[in-house]
């Protein structure tokens, strides 16, 4: 059974920035079907894609994020990782990491704050 | 950038009885359109992809409908498991995006 797992610091300041992971397991992130991507929730507010990474190597990163995103993957540890940098208050949400449209994790909780 | 639509916001529905929510996309995303149940302190869970596909262990309650820029989740049957919000997603295009909810509530 595929399992995503988040990982990484709760608290950023402000102007830092933000690093996750994303550890799979019971599948290979190899898999050349598949997206891997992030998306976020504000507390209280809605979903927005961050960005994806496929097997080839392309990515695809929301333009009103693009400039700070960075996602990158570990084959040999089976994860992949988002940097946002420069960040600010409005970056504070819930990260999720993901598999195609199916397979989620369970969201890790970013504070921005000094 | 699609923009989607989710209508209504609110929909206040009683145990037993039939929802029907509506999503719209700002242009065409074909079938590309997932439904997404969130309950509080949870990550969403997929229902629906392909537009009308139920995904793993979803029940036979949960439908959805439609293609181009005009889709339906339907609730035959209410559970009070089900009083949660709802997400439509469309991933044709960059930027995916993600409607911006309707709220289940119990009438």
């Amino acid at each position: 059974q595929l399992q995503l797992q988040e990982s990484g610091p709760g608290l950023v300041k402000p102007s830092e920035t933000l690093s996750l992971t994303c550890t799979v397991s019971g599948g290979s992130i190899s898999s050349s079907s598949y997206s891997w991507g992030w998306i976020r929730q504000p507390p209280g507010k809605g979903l927005e894609c961050i960005g994806s990474i496929y097997y080839s190597g392309s990515t695809y990163y929301n333009p009103s994020l693009k400039s700070r995103v960075t996602i990158s993957v570990d084959t040999s540890k089976n994860q992949f990782s988002l940097k946002l940098s420069s960040v600010t208050a409005a970056d504070t949400a819930v990260y999720y990491c993901a598999r195609g449209v199916e397979h989620w994790g369970q969201g890790t909780l970013v504070t921005v704050s000094s | 950038e699609i923009v989607m639509t989710q209508s209504p916001a609110t929909l206040s529905v009683s145990p037993g009885e039939r929802a029907t929510l509506s999503c719209r996309a700002s242009q065409s995303v074909s079938s590309n359109l997932a439904w997404y149940q969130q309950k509080p302190g949870q990550a969403p869970r997929l229902l629906i992809y392909g537009a009308s596909t139920r995904a793993t262990g979803i029940p036979a309650r949960f439908s959805g409908s439609g293609s181009g820029t005009e889709f339906t989740l339907t609730i035959s049957s209410l559970q009070s498991e089900d009083f949660a919000v709802y997400y439509c997603h469309q991933y044709n295009n960059w930027p995916r995006t993600f409607g911006q909810g309707t709220r289940l509530e119990i009438k």
